[in-house]
């Protein structure tokens, strides 16, 4: 039971470019969220999904693209990378209200982006 | 506009003593708060919550205290050890508002042998 990973660890882009960063969870969430944390700063969202198929925006949205083709899989893309994208981005993934669960969310161990 | 805030950036606290980090909120719709651990590199670990039904919860060493009328709630640590030192992030969320669990920015703690 790997519970979330994420991938690639570390990433350099140049300004303009573009990738695609990759979460995964094995423990049947329906939930999943992209957050990302600067200095200094909580954690703030990005993107979440309630559900294979589903996605909506978070408190910090703009010039990120998320999708959740399969349950286990969330995937966060930065069409055209700019500088003030350059953070330590967190995957994480929760059961659902209507399970009776609680908000706990478990998290990744994060993705280091540099963009120059 | 932070909702959760963490007022003490930094807590330097000796072994074997009680550690007590302080969580404020603003928003009175919040009704489930979380405490996570972060050491550096890694991602941030679920560490205890509480219901806003609960005044108190317990497990083990840690105990989160909820002050609803202040908006107020702390984290205790006792008794702290060096294993303990990390970045504390409190966390908010409210059933109305969907999914989003609110952090604040963070204390870090530091135990001193």
């Amino acid at each position: 039971n790997a519970g979330v990973t994420q991938t690639p660890k570390f990433r350099v882009l140049k300004t303009g470019q573009s990738m695609t960063l990759l979460c995964a969870q094995d423990m049947n969430h329906e939930y999943m969220y992209w957050y990302r944390q600067d200095p200094g700063m909580g954690l703030r969202l990005i993107h979440y999904s309630v559900g294979e198929g589903t996605t909506a925006k978070g408190e910090v949205p703009d010039g990120y693209n998320v999708s959740r083709l399969k349950k286990q899989n969330f995937l966060l893309g930065l069409e055209s990378a700019a500088p003030s994208q350059t953070s330590v981005y967190f995957c994480a993934s929760s059961y659902s209200r209507a399970s009776g669960s609680t908000d706990t969310q478990y998290f990744g161990p994060g993705t280091r982006l540099t963009v120059l | 506009d932070q909702q959760v805030k963490q007022n003490s950036p930094s807590l330097s606290v000796q072994e074997g003593r009680i550690s007590i980090l302080n969580c404020d909120y603003t928003n009175s719709m919040f009704d489930y708060f979380l405490w996570y651990k972060k050491y550096p590199a890694e991602g941030p670990t679920f560490l205890i919550s509480i219901s806003s039904i609960k005044d108190k919860n317990e497990d083990g060493r840690f105990t989160v205290f909820l002050n609803k009328s202040a908006k107020h709630l702390s984290l205790h640590i006792v008794p702290s050890q060096p294993g303990d030192s990390a970045v504390y992030f409190c966390a908010a969320s409210a059933s109305h508002s969907g999914y989003a669990l609110n952090f604040g920015k963070g204390t870090s703690l530091l135990v001193t042998p």
